[in-house]
């Protein structure tokens, strides 16, 4: 079956300028966790949602990020005011929690370049 | 796109050898710890998990242990083919509710034929 998909698989913006970066689930998945990879990092957990809530923004690292999930689908991260160090890779990951206790399905991310 | 990182540690290991990922957490409350496989362009992928109150589990070629007392995890990989050349990261699940990963930095492992 599908497995999870981003999009766009690459995005280039100007400092300032606000994107969207947009993530499907694995279908039936209820549990859905965004991470960020910068270049020589390990993976930072952002935020979770279970359904449409999001009982978990505790990653997200300033008040220029957000996220929202609808029809417990389909999400979209949402930086503001991009700045250079945002500039990484958005990976989604999903989950059948719990009945899919610990395998998190990801995505192939989003590479976002901030000049 | 080219998604793990140029400063990685790396493993450099010949095709066939055995391969030891080592791996050092720092929450003695997590409930699992996880290795995922991140190969270049792609996401993560789950490879094998281990119960906290569990010492060793072996999957197809992979073996993990996990030495509580020095807060120690390690994968073993068997026989290693050019196909698992990839950046492995040890993460730690925390089930309170949602199952939240937390990762280390990772291990670029290269295979030399």
């Amino acid at each position: 079956g599908a497995g999870v998909s981003q999009s766009p698989s690459n995005k280039v913006t100007e400092k300032g300028k606000d994107v969207e970066l947009r993530c499907d689930p694995i279908s039936g998945h209820t549990a859905l966790y965004w991470y960020r990879q910068s270049l020589g990092q390990g993976l930072e957990f952002l935020i979770y949602f279970q359904g449409n809530s999001a009982p978990d923004k505790s990653g997200l690292p300033s008040d220029r990020f957000s996220a929202e999930r609808t029809g417990g689908s389909v999400s979209t991260l949402t930086i503001q005011r991009t700045q250079q160090e945002d500039s990484a890779v958005y990976l989604c990951a999903s989950t059948d929690y719990p009945s899919s206790y610990n395998e998190q399905f990801f995505g192939p991310g989003t590479r976002l370049t901030v000049l | 796109g080219e998604s793990v990182g140029l400063h990685l540690p790396t493993l450099s290991v010949q095709e066939g050898d055995n391969s030891i990922i080592n791996c050092a957490y720092s929450n003695s409350a997590s409930d699992y710890f996880i290795w995922y496989k991140q190969e270049s362009g792609k996401g993560p992928q789950f490879i094998i998990d281990i119960r906290s109150n569990m010492d060793k589990r072996q999957g197809q070629r992979v073996t993990v242990l996990l030495n509580k007392t020095v807060k120690h995890l390690s994968l073993q990989i068997a026989a290693t083919q050019p196909g698992d050349s990839a950046v492995y990261f040890c993460a730690e699940l925390f089930s309170g509710g949602y199952n939240k990963l937390i990762f280390g930095a990772g291990t670029r492992l290269a295979v030399h034929p």
